[in-house]
């Protein structure tokens, strides 16, 4: 089974903080994504890569930057969190236009 | 832009009762794929459909897409409490992003 695990079910931080999520894949997807979800609104593709160091911005990357030094994994940073970005972010990976799989995703709370 | 539409928002239905929620799509889709979501979790994939015409169907819940590669419907029979969550119909671009509709939440009552 396809496997993606992101690191933290659940995370508080505080304003201005620097917030890593971490997300690793098991199975040599060279496509990997970051999305955040907030009701009414979707999924949001944040950041995408289709290879290792490379990296193209989504729909919304402001106040964010990604890592992806190894295939399985893909780093999402939040350089100094702020309260509206408080939501709910999920990871997946892909071969190509194949099916995204999904990490169980991370409930981010800034205060 | 790419977009899919997905009705309706919200759907509660009594236990037992068949439901439909449908996926637009502006654009002729290289393929249309059916997540599910539990509340507070990560997606889980159900299908995915790439031909016009294909229908595909696991347990209850049979997904169709039309001739023209732009509309899925995904529809359960005899829905159960299990069933509830977000209903989301995704798609992949020529640029391998993979993109979504606003989703469709479901709650059944027993």
């Amino acid at each position: 089974d396809v496997k993606v695990t992101q690191s933290s079910r659940y995370l508080v931080k505080r304003t201005g903080e620097k917030v890593f999520l971490e997300c690793v894949q098991d199975m040599d997807h060279e496509n990997m994504f970051w999305y955040r979800q907030d009701p009414g609104l979707g999924l949001r593709l944040i950041y995408f890569s289709y290879d290792v160091k490379m990296k193209e911005k989504g729909d919304i990357p402001e106040g964010y930057s990604v890592s992806r030094e190894k295939k399985e994994r893909f780093s999402l940073i939040l350089e100094s969190a702020s309260t509206n970005q408080t939501s709910m972010y999920l990871c997946a990976s892909s071969r190509g236009q194949f099916t995204a799989f999904f990490g169980q995703g991370t409930r981010l709370t800034v205060v | 832009s790419q977009e899919l539409e997905q009705s309706p928002q919200s759907l509660i239905v009594q236990e037992g009762k068949n439901l439909t929620i449908n996926c637009t799509s502006s654009k002729t889709l290289y393929g249309l794929y059916w997540y599910k979501q539990k509340y507070g979790e990560g997606l889980i994939f159900l299908m995915m459909l790439q031909k016009g015409g294909e229908e595909k169907s696991h347990e209850k819940i049979t997904a169709k897409l039309d001739e023209k590669k732009q509309q899925s419907s995904l529809h359960i029979t005899a829905s159960q409490p299990s069933h509830a969550g977000i209903y989301l119909c995704g798609a992949a671009n020529t640029g391998n992003q993979f993109y979504f509709g606003t989703g469709t939440s479901l709650t059944v009552i027993p």
